[in-house]
């Protein structure tokens, strides 16, 4: 099983409608992130959580929300899909220890129509 | 402001060169800097990184990087390219002061076609 889950891998959705995309991990990590990707503009941070109770805004956060469940779940919601957050979405997870990578989830690739 | 600059959209190599993935950075701390790979359809998996000590790092499928300070560059290398290394490469840093709440911080990518 992957350390870093994202569902659903894919999905398609009609503008004005709300979605939420989850993220799960077994890494025992305190910090998580949601990312977005688009081509030619690299990845960039739409939230971050360093706790249950802490969470923050990214450089992209408008028209985005998160909720952090328990330490190993944090969803992503759009709450009206627009056809502009048309993108590939990772969640990542980091530790505070020794080792400072992250480790990204495979992804889930939304397209609103 | 923490940034990263990935000069090159697309690096086209033949198979059993060398090939360079170039990476210039700008922290206001000491920097940590990584390198991701990803390949089609997959999530980004970490190649290496330069936390401190050695400038030259090495890390996975036989790739290394060569972190130096004076030209705030981590560049990514590796001596024999495989048609298997085609793929978008990313260079991250993070500011080990903890500017920027220690977040990532992308560059936007670089895609690496290697031709047999």
């Amino acid at each position: 099983d992957a350390d870093v889950t994202q569902t659903p891998r894919n999905r398609i959705t009609k503008t004005g409608k709300r979605i939420m995309l989850e993220c799960s991990q077994t890494k025992g990590h305190d910090r998580m992130y949601w990312y977005r990707q688009d081509p030619g503009l690299g990845l960039r941070l739409i939230y971050y959580s360093f706790d249950v109770k802490d969470i923050n805004k990214g450089e992209i956060s408008d028209g985005y929300s998160v909720s952090r469940q328990a330490q190993a779940k944090f969803s992503l919601s759009l709450e009206s899909a627009i056809p502009n957050q048309t993108a590939l979405y990772f969640c990542a997870t980091r530790g505070t220890g020794g080792d400072p990578e992250a480790f990204f989830g495979q992804g889930t690739r939304l397209t609103v129509v | 402001a923490q940034s990263v600059a990935q000069p090159e959209d697309q690096v086209n190599v033949a198979e059993g060169n060398p090939l360079t993935v170039k990476c210039t950075y700008s922290v206001s701390g000491n920097p940590y800097l990584f390198w991701y790979v990803q390949y089609p359809n997959r999530g980004l998996q970490f190649l290496l990184k330069y936390i401190t000590g050695d400038n030259l790092v090495k890390g996975s499928y036989g790739f290394e990087a060569e972190f130096n300070k004076s030209q705030t560059s981590f560049h990514l290398k590796k001596p024999s390219a495989l048609v298997s290394d085609s793929a978008l490469y990313f260079c991250a840093v993070r500011d080990s002061d903890g500017g920027s709440q220690g977040n990532l911080i992308f560059g936007k990518g670089t895609k690496l076609s290697v031709k047999p």
